[in-house]
């Protein structure tokens, strides 16, 4: 059974540019998440996504935004990047939002400069 | 704001023993609880879920839940030197009404 997979793994961007990553998950999985990883912050939420809503969002900037297609697919779009956005970001997915849990993708490593 | 705190360690423990991992949560309307194991470069690992106060076995992990108390522990038994990594802690609240909170994690050495 295929894992959860990201795409790309590594990018390096400039400043004020912007960047989308995409996520398979799981197949038979409608529930889709989104981390940052930092080491001074470590893991935070994103947003959260299940049937094409977005059900759930964290504390970030209007600058990270998501969707999800009907094959449950998502992708992340940051704009305008800043150097604070290096980080590693981990897709997630999980067979539904309350009773499983997330197996994560092995997450695209963002590098602004 | 919701918070989980672990001891970031590193807590070192002989090959063989058993270590303990401690986890405490702030919003008491989290209802499901995680622990993910994350070596050095990759992404993290579910190794244990638990919902209901008590404890869950799973091979050589043990998940303990204490909701009155705020406070979820693992157990590992026969510790071997390939768990060594850092081990999170992450709880959900009830309905799925947010995202995974995670604590920074602990880092645990199997000395061997």
């Amino acid at each position: 059974k295929a894992g959860v997979t990201q795409t790309p793994r590594y990018l390096i961007k400039t400043r004020g540019q912007q960047v989308t990553l995409s996520c398979s998950p799981i197949s038979g999985h409608r529930s889709v998440s989104w981390y940052q990883q930092t080491p001074g912050q470590g893991l935070q939420f994103l947003f959260e996504y299940f049937s094409e809503t977005q059900r759930n969002k964290g504390n970030f900037p209007g600058r990270f935004s998501g969707r999800q297609f009907s094959n449950s697919r998502s992708e992340m779009n940051v704009s305008t990047l800043e150097l604070g956005d290096s980080a590693l970001y981990l897709c997630a997915s999980s067979l539904d939002r309350v009773n499983y849990g997330y197996t994560f993708g092995s997450g695209t490593r963002l590098t602004v400069v | 704001q919701k918070e989980v705190e672990q001891n970031s360690g590193p807590l070192s423990v002989p090959e063989g023993a058993i270590a303990s991992l401690n986890c405490t949560y702030s919003d008491r309307g989290s209802q499901s609880f995680f622990w993910y194991r994350q070596y050095s470069g990759k992404s993290p690992e579910l190794i244990m879920s638990i919902y209901s106060n008590g404890d869950k076995e799973d091979g050589r992990f043990t998940a303990q839940l204490n909701k009155a108390s705020q406070y979820v522990s693992l157990l590992i038994r026969d510790s071997q030197p390939s768990d060594s990594a850092t081990y999170l802690c992450a709880v959900k609240a009830g309905g799925g009404a947010d995202g995974l909170t995670f604590g920074k994690g602990t880092h645990l050495i199997i000395q061997p």
